[in-house]
């Protein structure tokens, strides 16, 4: 079976500062996403890529770059951290229209 | 206003003890996921299920699309069953535009 792999598991960040996110997946997989999860709100979709070197912005994307150099990763960078900002990003992949499959998340706090 | 509403928003059951959860949704979409988040953050898709009953061991989705409303049904509960279970709809063919709920926290206790 494949896994997908976030990295940091958590990440601290100061007011202003740009912040990158990274996502690795072994399932050769076409498609990537970002996710965020805040407390008391559904998962919002950040970007996606149907394929290398494609972006596609999803209903989040103001505040966010994204990157898909290769097949198998897709970054997420944090153009400037709000001050007091918690959440968690998920990276998803999938081949299926219908089977996402998650990474464990990046719990990202600003201080 | 929220467009996919999960209840209860939390359950804590004895272990054995059975479960529902309910989504309802007021989106015209018409693809039901439902997903369990794992204590440490990971989602796992359970079901895909646009329209009526499907079962994978102790879990069983229904889905009746002209009431807007899904279920999952957990039998006999289990520990390893604890956390957070999350409906999504979405269209057809195209994932980018899921719309979640908030999800059911539960907890099994021996």
């Amino acid at each position: 079976g494949g896994i997908i792999t976030q990295t940091p598991k958590f990440l601290i960040g100061q007011e202003g500062q740009k912040l990158t996110l990274k996502c690795q997946q072994n399932f050769n997989h076409d498609t990537m996403y970002w996710y965020r999860q805040d407390s008391g709100k559904g998962l919002r979709l950040i970007y996606y890529s149907i394929t290398e070197n494609d972006l596609q912005k999803g209903d989040l994307s103001e505040g966010y770059d994204a990157s898909r150099e290769k097949k198998s990763s897709f970054s997420l960078t944090v153009t400037s951290a709000q001050k007091n900002e918690m959440a968690v990003f998920l990276c998803a992949s999938s081949i299926l229209w219908h089977t996402l499959y998650f990474g464990a998340g990046t719990r990202l706090s600003v201080l | 206003g929220q467009q996919v509403q999960q209840s209860p928003a939390s359950l804590v059951l004895q272990e054995g003890e059975n479960a529902e959860l309910q989504c309802n949704f007021s989106t015209s979409l018409n693809s039901m996921q439902w997903f369990y988040q794992r204590p440490e953050g990971s989602l796992v898709s359970l079901f895909y299920n646009p329209s009526g009953t499907k079962q994978s061991g102790r879990l069983t989705s229904t889905t009746v699309i002209k009431e807007r409303r899904s279920s999952l049904h957990i039998s006999s509960s289990q520990i390893t069953d604890s956390g957070t279970y999350l409906c999504a709809m979405g269209n057809v063919g195209d994932n980018s535009k899921l719309i979640w709920g908030l999800g059911t926290s539960l907890v099994v206790n021996p």
